[in-house]
């Protein structure tokens, strides 16, 4: 089985400050994680991924996530927050012992607000 | 290279109405998959489809249903519409998906076709 917990709805940043997405998951095997970004009214664009390796991920805009296993975690992170990452961010789990039986599994989302 | 396509990308129905949403995959990709986004909640997964077969289905009614093409291109339909399947529904595609050691690909998304039951 596989799920996965985002458990703030909204986070408020200024911009310039470090922005933290909290992200947690649960699965049999080991996870295969994904954070995917959301613009009003628009599809879901990637960002990163971890498959295995670096528990440090780099992706798109300026974006990392820190994979830790003993927490189950999987938060994104940001050191210089923009206006324009304001957005809805959602993390994904999918779990290695479903040997691809189930698709990703989406956490129910964070809204990202920026402050000028 | 083009991305995910979907079509309609808006579309109004009355309940009771049937639709048919339409996806065309990034090339090469085999896999599609098919979520719906209720406006302020989260992304529920709908279908799987790769290689032209079922692969796995979200827990939603038998009047949502699709099929997937021999040039990987997909179909979403649900009969019956009901108000509550007012929402935005994504289709996605990544490659070859099912097994282990494809788990990790990473699925593509298309920017939605916007329903709105009346």
């Amino acid at each position: 089985a596989q799920s996965v917990a985002q458990p703030e709805d909204q986070v408020n940043v200024a911009e310039g400050n470090p922005l933290t997405v909290k992200c947690t998951y649960s699965v049999s095997g080991n996870p295969y994680l994904f954070w995917y970004v959301q613009y009003p009214n628009r599809g879901l664009q990637f960002l990163l991924k971890y498959i295995t390796g670096d528990n440090l991920v780099k992706g798109s805009y300026g974006f990392e996530a820190e994979f830790n296993k003993s927490q189950t975690s999987f938060h994104l992170k940001k050191p210089s927050a923009l206006v324009s990452d304001s957005a809805l961010y959602f993390c994904a789990v999918r779990d290695s012992m479903d040997m691809g039986r189930r698709a990703l599994t989406f956490g129910s989302g964070t809204r990202l607000q920026v402050q000028p | 290279e083009a991305g995910v396509t979907q079509s309609p990308t808006h579309l109004i129905k009355t309940r009771g109405q049937q639709v048919t949403l339409r996806c065309s995959p990034i090339s090469g990709h085999t896999s599609v998959y098919w979520y719906q986004q209720a406006l302020g909640l989260g992304l529920q997964f709908l279908l799987w489809y790769d290689e032209g077969e079922e692969r796995n289905r979200g827990n939603f009614p038998p009047r949502f249903s699709g099929r997937q093409f021999p040039n990987y291109s997909s179909e979403l339909n649900v009969n019956a519409l009901e108000l509550e399947d007012s929402a935005l529904y994504l289709c996605a595609s990544s490659f070859n998906s099912a097994g282990q050691a494809s788990s990790g690909n990473t699925i593509y998304f298309g920017e939605g076709s916007w329903l709105t039951v009346v």
